[in-house]
């Protein structure tokens, strides 16, 4: 069964902490993405990478960064956590070609920052 | 600006009837469209897609359709489950890129 694994179901850090989210997948997917999820606002994107070393910006990059220096693992960084980057975050993968089924989620990361 | 629009944050319905889930969406460049269903405490789940060049497309109890002309699509469940009470969001993608963006989703209950 094909898998993207996000290393924490649940996390609490304090506001200025520097945070990392670690995303896993084994299906040798080329594509990558992390969403947060927030009540009211859908499924927001952060940033995606095509490839090894690759990224770009989503809708919503500020005061986040990201890695992905292996191509099955593409870590998300709060550079400096504030409350309101509470939230669920969604970890994706797929293959190049969108075809008939969209991007595989991971089980997402509950952080809260106190 | 939201590209993706699902206007109703819940609907409750009976078991065994119809469920009706509804979608608008702005972006006239969005050729592909694919609806997934998230559980509390989990990933999203893909659940049916549908080209622009269909107007539908059904898979067991689970029809999407697809009007181009007024940029909106629905999902239809029939007949519904208990256990299709989950939230739904829609998604859309431009040809030519993997990005998805979604909707802001719908909550479904179903009750017995």
């Amino acid at each position: 069964d094909v898998k993207v694994t996000q290393s924490s179901r649940y996390l609490v850090k304090r506001t200025g902490e520097k945070v990392f989210l670690e995303c896993v997948q084994d299906m040798d997917h080329e594509n990558m993405f992390w969403y947060r999820q927030d009540p009211g606002l859908g499924l927001r994107l952060i940033y995606f990478s095509y490839d090894v070393k690759m990224k770009e910006k989503g809708d919503i990059p500020e005061g986040y960064s990201v890695s992905r220096e292996k191509k099955e693992r593409f870590s998300l960084i709060l550079e400096s956590a504030s409350t309101n980057q509470t939230s669920m975050y969604l970890c994706a993968s797929t293959q190049s070609s969108l075809a008939n089924y969209g991007y595989t989620f991971g089980s997402g990361t509950r952080l809260t920052v106190v | 600006d939201q590209q993706v629009k699902q206007n109703s944050p819940s609907l409750s319905v009976q078991e065994g009837r119809i469920s009706i889930l509804n979608c608008d969406y702005t972006n006239s460049m969005f050729d592909y469209f694919l609806w997934y269903k998230k559980y509390p405490a989990e990933g999203p789940t893909f659940l049916i897609s549908i080209s622009s060049i269909k107007d539908k497309n059904e898979d067991g109890r689970f029809t999407v359709f697809l009007n181009k002309s007024a940029k909106h699509l629905s999902l239809h469940i029939v007949p519904s489950q208990p256990g299709d009470s989950a939230v739904y969001f829609c998604a859309a993608s431009a040809k030519n890129t993997d990005k998805l963006i979604f909707g802001t989703g719908t909550r479904l209950q179903v009750f017995p």
